[in-house]
């Protein structure tokens, strides 16, 4: 267990749909990282934020958001939902090194 | 353009036997590299970190070299057991970008 908890498991929605997903960081970790795991592209870096403000992005689409709240849980918003959205979502955090990413077991979401 | 690249989509050995899987890049200064492990469905895991002035790095029967002459990573499981079935991912990260992951290799040991 990496001590990194998300919510929901599964997600199943449909075309146009929003949808919400929640991570909480291990204890005393400061940064959090979102990644989208599809299988034809891999593990892709969407956006990370340090207590509370964004630090960097990758190749996040503008239909999708997400912020760190100041309990240093962070939600990852996707809107107008495609069905090439469908995918595995990880979050992860590190600590102040920033080094080792610690994963969480991950939502897997299917638009249908 | 840049690239990270592993070696193979799947690898299949004999228990007992030495796995080797390799990580390439292009066109990356990487400050150190990483290795995790994913089970299907699951988060992938931490498992070695090596940094750009470092040769090789040990954890019990886990061995990974860094060549940055070559801009190669190889990763080793010794003595390899079924439990060892994953795929492994190599990710890099370079100053003022975050962790670039491959696309990962598929270890399967039969016994």
């Amino acid at each position: 267990d990496s001590g990194v908890t998300q919510t929901p498991k599964h997600l199943i929605t449909a075309t146009g749909q929003r949808v919400t997903l929640r991570c909480s960081p291990r204890s005393g970790d400061l940064s959090v990282y979102w990644y989208q795991q599809s299988l034809d592209q891999g593990l892709q870096f969407l956006i990370q934020y340090y207590n509370g403000e964004e630090r960097a992005k990758g190749n996040i689409l503008e239909r999708f958001s997400a912020q760190q709240f100041p309990d240093l849980h962070s939600e990852l918003n996707l809107s107008s939902l495609e069905l090439g959205d469908s995918a595995l979502y990880f979050c992860a955090s590190s600590g102040t090194a920033g080094e080792t990413q610690y994963f969480g077991p991950g939502t897997r979401l299917l638009v249908l | 353009s840049q690239k990270i690249e592993q070696n193979s989509e799947a690898l299949n050995i004999q228990e007992g036997k030495t796995a080797t899987l390799t990580c390439n890049y292009t066109n990356y200064s990487p400050a150190y590299l990483q290795w995790y492990r994913q089970d299907p469905g699951r988060g992938p895991v931490f498992l070695l970190l090596i940094r750009e002035n470092e040769k090789e790095k040990r954890k019990e029967r886990l061995k990974v070299t860094f060549d940055t002459t070559l801009k190669q990573s190889l990763f080793h499981i010794t003595a390899s057991q079924p439990a060892d079935s994953a795929t492994y991912l190599c990710a890099l990260h370079q100053a003022g970008t975050a962790l670039i992951f491959g696309k990962g290799t598929t270890l399967s040991v039969s016994s």
